[in-house]
């Protein structure tokens, strides 16, 4: 079985310039997720998509950072302007069930954003 | 204070010895995971247990639920088991439900 895949792996831009990350699911995931994992922290939900509508998107900074997923498969997350704060990884991840008693995420291998 | 707490935040071992990272949550949950992460950044699910206990190879992943408390426990450690784990919890209350809620990590690092 393929995993989540993510591009890039490695990103460096400067501060103001624009960049995005795609993300592509295990195949027949219906939630997809993107997280910030700041240096030394645990990873902070972004934005949670159940096919492609959004569910929780509560933590998403909406001023300079948007996210799409159109045909409720591959997913891309875009931030305009990029600060230095938002260097971080950038990690995507799907499971087959919102809201199930048991259910798995299975991450991808992240990208890395650095932002001078 | 965290909804999940892990200690230690650090922890350097001799290969060899045995490991155990401990993870506390304060939340009503449905699953409890233990994932790894390698410097590259890419997370992997190494359990996800809702009681008891659970082993694979060499690592061990407990689970009191009255305590609200999880062990990981690394048997006859080796270098390339250097990494950060970190603990996660499902959340089964509220418009939370289903989201992981995640501790800050503990980074590990096995001497030769």
């Amino acid at each position: 079985e393929a995993g989540v895949a993510q591009s890039p792996r490695y990103k460096i831009i400067e501060k103001r310039q624009s960049v995005a990350f795609w993300c592509n699911p295990i195949s027949g995931h219906a939630t997809l997720y993107w997280y910030q994992q700041i240096l030394g922290q645990g990873p902070k939900l972004l934005i949670q998509f159940q096919n492609n509508g959004v569910v929780d998107d509560s933590q998403l900074p909406k001023d300079r950072f948007s996210a799409e997923r159109l045909k409720g498969v591959d997913s891309t997350l875009k931030i305009q302007p990029a600060k230095l704060e938002d260097s971080a990884v950038y990690l995507c991840a799907s499971s087959m069930t919102y809201r199930g008693s048991h259910y798995e995420q299975y991450f991808g291998p992240g990208t890395r954003l650095t932002v001078t | 204070k965290n909804e999940v707490e892990q200690s230690p935040q650090n922890l350097t071992a001799q290969e060899g010895e045995f490991i155990t990272i401990n993870c506390s949550y304060s939340v009503g949950i449905s699953a409890l995971h233990w994932l790894q992460q390698h410097p590259g950044g890419g997370i992997v699910s190494l359990f996800m247990l809702s009681s008891g206990k659970k082993k694979h190879g060499r690592l061990i992943a407990t689970i009191n639920i009255q305590e609200k408390h999880s062990s990981l426990h690394i048997t006859a450690s080796h270098p390339r088991d250097s990494a950060v784990y970190i603990c996660a919890a499902t959340s089964n209350y509220g418009g939370s439900q289903g989201n992981l809620i995640f501790g800050k990590g503990t980074k590990l690092s096995v001497k030769p």
